[in-house]
């Protein structure tokens, strides 16, 4: 079946630290690749995406390649901002149809002054 | 609208009665999905319309939850005699067909069941 695991949290850093957050997949065929963000008290947002092998999703300075040999779609940003804490869920959609989205468990970020 | 709308943003419900969630899409986008937002369970896929037509409902996970949508935009997700356990942020998300590669989610209701 379809699955996304995702590093547990809460990952907190300093502002300017470099961010890594993982994310590995499950899939028949060949899925698109998403990372989504929810903002204290807003709603799910789409940060990126990737819809085929060593596509590289970027956006707002945080970046993620679809990487089938490892089944991976790692989210990273170099320096990040007091403003990029909130919740990172990375999600898949299977090939072939709709927006059936399976979602990664989220990864609660929080950056420091 | 300029995005998905739902409502209430919260309720809260006594255990046992019915309550409907509501939700306006992005005007134009065919595609609707409710997802269910709960401590432990992550977020997970309940129904899936394609216009008026729900062609897959696999994540409903009772009986005791239904979903309507009518004339291709606004759609309801019911739950009767709502138990604890139901709690939870229900999203709604459109797209704008079938194959759009993108869902833009609404912020969601969240029910509190006592």
């Amino acid at each position: 079946g379809n699955s996304v695991t995702q590093m547990e949290g809460p990952v907190t850093l300093s502002e300017e630290a470099f961010l890594t957050i993982n994310c590995t997949y499950t899939a028949t065929g060949y899925p698109s690749l998403f990372w989504y963000v929810q903002y204290p008290g807003e709603g799910l947002q789409l940060l990126l995406k990737a819809t085929k092998a060593d596509d590289k999703g970027s956006n707002k300075g945080f970046e993620a390649t679809y990487r089938k040999e490892t089944t991976s779609f790692h989210l990273e940003k170099g320096s990040v901002q007091v403003s990029d804490s909130a919740v990172y869920f990375c999600a898949l959609r299977p090939p072939g149809g709709y927006n059936k989205l399976i979602f990664g468990a989220g990864t609660r970020l929080a950056v420091h002054p | 609208g300029a995005g998905v709308s739902q409502s209430p943003s919260n309720k809260v419900t006594e255990k046992g009665k019915d309550v409907e969630l509501r939700c306006d899409p992005i005007s134009g986008h065919t595609a609707l999905y409710w997802y269910r937002q709960s401590l432990g369970q992550g977020l997970e896929f309940l129904i899936y319309f394609q216009g008026n037509s729900a062609p897959d409902k696999s994540g409903l996970p009772s009986d005791r939850f239904s979903a309507e949508r009518t004339g291709g935009s606004v759609s309801t997700l019911t739950i009767q005699r709502t138990q604890q356990e139901d709690s939870a942020v229900y999203l709604c998300a459109s797209s704008l067909e079938q194959g759009s590669p993108e869902a833009f989610f609404g912020q969601g209701t969240r029910l509190t069941v006592v």
